[in-house]
């Protein structure tokens, strides 16, 4: 049980360049999530999917699309790479049940966009 | 907006010692309170969540208490050791229409000198 896994642990881009950010869970969990955390900051929500089929903006939406491809997976796509979007993203998953519903969280993706 | 903040941004103790972490919400509809441990370089973890119906709440080594009437959730985490050395966001879910999206605070660095 490898919990919430993410590919790749860094990438460096260029202004302008695409790039997609893999994100896969094997707890069965219905909902999950992309954040972004920037320097001596908390996290903050990109992207989530509450359920299969479903995908709402979070906070900073700008800039990202997901893909909710299945139940296990979510995908997190920068289309035109800028610096502004150097960060930390984390990847997580929930239960989705409508109780206390915890997120586990992967090790995360660490971009650099010169 | 909403947000969720730390008194204090660094905490340094002494191996053994008790230690408090503190956080203030400000969305007085958020319903269920999470402290995650974020070690260098690795995604956050859960240590203990709270729901708003309840003012303590114990794992192991840990409590959690919520103060509804000031806004107040502090994580105390008893006979420190070094390895809890850690940044330590607080997070809060609006639940209703916002229910999983988790809103971050700043976070707190705890550091526990041997």
């Amino acid at each position: 049980n490898a919990g919430v896994t993410q590919t790749p642990k860094f990438q460096v881009l260029k202004t302008g360049q695409s790039m997609t950010l893999q994100c896969a869970q094997d707890m069965n969990h219905n909902s999950m999530y992309w954040y972004r955390q920037d320097p001596g900051m908390g996290l903050r929500l990109i992207y989530y999917s509450a359920s299969e089929g479903t995908t709402d903006k979070g906070e900073v939406p700008n800039g990202y699309n997901v893909s909710r491809l299945n139940k296990r997976e979510f995908s997190l796509r920068l289309e035109s790479a800028a610096p502004s979007q150097t960060s930390v993203y984390f990847c997580a998953s929930s239960e989705g049940t409508g109780n206390t519903d915890t997120q586990y969280f992967g090790p995360g993706t660490r971009l650099t966009v010169l | 907006g909403e947000s969720v903040g730390l008194h204090l941004p660094t905490l340094s103790v002494q191996e053994g010692d008790n230690s408090i972490i503190n956080c203030a919400y400000s969305n007085s509809a958020s319903d269920y309170f999470i402290w995650y441990k974020q070690e260098s370089g690795k995604g956050p973890q859960f240590i203990i969540d709270i729901r708003s119906n309840m003012d303590k709440r114990q794992g192991q080594r840990v409590t959690v208490l919520l103060n509804k009437t000031v806004k107040h959730l502090s994580l105390q985490i008893a006979a420190t050791q070094p390895g809890d050395s850690a940044v330590y966001f607080c997070a809060e879910d609006a639940g209703g229409t916002s229910y999983g999206k988790l809103t971050f605070g700043q976070g707190t660095i705890l550091t526990v000198h041997p």
